[in-house]
């Protein structure tokens, strides 16, 4: 299995600044995604993580509002610019590795 | 695309007594499924998956889910429930040779004593 690390595990920011979300995983991985997951609903997938590529972003996601990096085949950040109260979310790191889907425990963003 | 439908938002039973929680998938080409469970403030573990083969597929804890192709559907079912399956499950498909996942809405499973 992969073994999924983020930091911060949760916080809170003041509308306007940004905050940069970090995923580490203890095996190198082709493909990383970021999940959202609103509050009482599900997971929407936000973008996909290639190393030495830029992320593919789903539709509703653009790059200005979510950068993303991914230096290496073991770690990606995603960033989250100019908050609003509307991004209030938790969100989530995952890695498909051996033909299953692993998520990390999730970033609980509160955005005042 | 594909979608997910799980039918049941909140699904309230007694300890011990069977569950079925119910997943409905909608997509154009031949899908991969799974089921996820979230426990309170954890990230989401994998139960079960449904990749070819025996349409009825075990997972951890008990759970079982079977794949029903006619009628597009993937039920996760346990015949008899603890206090400690309560959590939110959900249903996931993945279109074959794609990587994404697209999750239902979730069900809260809430087991009384």
């Amino acid at each position: 299995s992969a073994v999924i690390s983020q930091k911060p595990s949760r916080d809170i920011c003041q509308r306007g600044t940004s905050l940069t979300i970090q995923c580490q995983v203890d095996s190198q991985v082709t493909m990383m995604f970021w999940y959202r997951q609103q509050p009482g609903q599900s997971l929407t997938l936000i973008a996909t993580a290639n190393q030495g590529s830029e992320a593919t972003y789903e539709s509703g996601f653009v790059i200005d509002k979510f950068p993303i990096s991914r230096p290496n085949l073991t770690f990606s950040t995603l960033t989250v610019s100019n908050m609003s109260p509307e991004d209030s979310s938790i969100y989530l790191c995952s890695v498909k590795y051996n033909n299953e889907q692993f998520f990390g425990p999730g970033t609980r963003l509160t955005v005042l | 695309a594909q979608s997910v439908t799980q039918l049941d938002s909140q699904v309230p039973v007694f300890e011990e007594a069977p569950v079925e929680l119910r997943c409905n998938y909608s997509s154009s080409v031949s899908v991969y499924l799974f089921w996820y469970v979230q426990y309170p403030n954890q990230g989401l573990q994998l139960l079960l998956k449904y990749l070819s083969g025996s349409t009825l597929v075990k997972g951890i804890n008990g759970f079982e889910a079977e794949f029903n192709k006619s009628q597009t559907s993937f039920h996760l079912r346990k015949p008899s429930v603890h206090i400690s399956d309560t959590a939110e499950y959900f249903c996931a498909v993945s279109p074959q040779g794609a990587q994404k996942l697209v999750f239902g809405q979730g069900t809260r499973l809430t087991i009384n004593p």
